[in-house]
């Protein structure tokens, strides 16, 4: 079935400092790929998101390309801010068919930036 | 109000107690889902609603039912819980058609069963 691996957390960071968090992915086909996040006390918000091989998306300074060859779609930020600080997740959703929202969702990393 | 609201933030209860959790949406979207955030582990799609009727069920316990009466309202009811049942139960909807369509998210709602 399908999967989604983050990278293990917490990842604590100054502000202004480059972030990667990595997402690989188990799939049959081309999933569509997402980047949710989640700041405290509320729920899960898109970020971002790529529908086939080689597309970029980006958002509020957040980039992650969509890797066929790698599985992969890592997300990053040149510099980060205080507020950025939030759980971060990676998400796919199957290619094809009737699978409504049917996203299956990595375990979350927890991001903190410090001043 | 704007995109999804749920309601009650917070909710305590005890394992015989009934409740409802409640999910409104105001995008006009066509489905609508329950999904289960519990510590340190993967969120879990319990219910997925299209047009109002029942697409899926991820062998959640009876426990929980859901109920859909219309398109823009979702409702969890919640009877004779478990403590492992707490968690933050999120709401979501989505306008469906082809392509990547995005699930917009509820702040959810905290249940703690005592």
């Amino acid at each position: 079935g399908d999967s989604v691996t983050q990278m293990e957390g917490p990842v604590t960071l100054s502000e202004e400092a480059f972030l990667t968090i990595n997402c690989t992915y188990t799939a049959t086909g081309y999933p569509s790929l997402f980047w949710y996040v989640q700041y405290p006390g509320e729920g899960l918000q898109l970020l971002l998101k790529a529908t086939k091989a080689d597309d970029k998306g980006s958002n509020k300074g957040f980039e992650a390309t969509y890797r066929k060859e790698t599985t992969s779609f890592h997300l990053e930020k040149g510099s980060v801010q205080v507020s950025d600080s939030a759980v971060y997740f990676c998400a796919l959703r199957s290619a094809g068919g009737t699978s409504y929202g049917k996203l299956t969702f990595g375990q979350g990393t927890i991001l903190t930036v410090h001043p | 109000e704007t995109g999804v609201t749920q309601t009650p933030r917070h909710l305590v209860m005890g394992m015989t107690n009934k409740k409802s959790l409640k999910c409104e949406q105001h995008l006009g979207h066509n489905a609508m889902y329950w999904y289960k955030q519990s510590a340190k582990k993967p969120l879990e799609l319990m219910f997925v609603y299209s047009l109002e009727e029942r697409v899926e069920n991820n062998s959640v316990p009876s426990r929980f039912s859901p109920e859909c009466p219309n398109s823009s309202h979702l409702f969890l009811h919640l009877h004779t819980l478990q403590p492992e049942d707490s968690a933050l139960y999120l709401c979501a909807s989505s306008q469906e058609s082809s392509g990547a369509n995005v699930l917009t998210f509820g702040a959810g709602s905290r249940l703690t069963v005592l």
